[in-house]
């Protein structure tokens, strides 16, 4: 079965620097890659994906994350962050052999930039 | 276009009693799946539901058990509550034919079980 694991449980950041959350997800023939961000009070909305091609991924918000297959990872990068980007970080594996359903979620990392 | 909508948003209940939580999907999707979210934790798969029927299942009890209607709706229904079953609720809703597992969640109803 697929699990994911997000390494750190909190990261601070000071404003307007760099930011990297990391993810590894359990080895598979294929896989298809997400990371979801969860404000206070919120369901979650996608930031990015990965189903396959390019190994460099953009998303919104100004974040980007590198799918690493022989590493079986998935980190999130940020060259600068804001106030804004405080929030819950969730790093989520589903397995395209089954139609891409039950998709397995990490534990996530808590992002809190400070000014 | 109205996204995912969930109700209620909040919900009290005593161990031993029942509860159904409520989803609507977004306009246009056809799935529905269920997860639980514990404090301090990431959400943990429940079920889908897809033409009706449920497609996939978590480790989750029989006490977990659910509803999709025609109208691409779903219910949550948990009988027996535990306070271990306290938690936020999440809906999300998906398109078969769309993007893989492109999941948009509601705002979910955080349960309390007293």
């Amino acid at each position: 079965a697929q699990s994911v694991t997000q390494l750190d449980s909190q990261v601070p950041v000071f404003e307007e620097a760099p930011v990297e959350l990391r993810c590894n997800y359990s080895s598979s023939v294929s896989v298809y890659l997400f990371w979801y961000v969860q404000y206070p009070n919120q369901g979650l909305q996608l930031l990015l994906k990965y189903l396959s091609g390019s190994t460099l991924v953009k998303g919104i918000n100004g974040f980007e994350a590198e799918f690493n297959k022989s590493q079986t990872s998935f980190h999130l990068r940020k060259p600068s962050v804001h106030i804004s980007d405080t929030a819950e970080y969730f790093c989520a594996v589903s397995d395209p052999n089954t139609g891409g359903f039950k998709t397995i979620f990490g534990a996530g990392t808590r992002l809190f930039v400070k000014a | 276009d109205a996204g995912v909508t969930q109700s209620p948003t909040h919900l009290i209940k005593t161990r031993g009693q029942q509860v159904t939580l409520r989803c609507s999907p977004k306009s246009g999707h056809d799935t529905v799946s269920w997860y639980q979210q514990a404090l301090g934790q990431g959400p943990q798969f429940i079920f889908q539901y897809y033409e009706e029927e449920e497609r996939q299942r978590g480790n989750f009890p029989d006490r977990f058990s659910g509803h999709q209607f025609p109208n691409y709706s779903s219910e949550l229904n948990v009988n027996a509550l535990l306070l271990g079953d306290s938690a936020l609720y999440l809906c999300a809703s998906s398109f078969i034919g769309g993007t893989p597992e492109e999941l948009f969640f509601g705002s979910g109803t955080q349960l309390s079980v007293l």
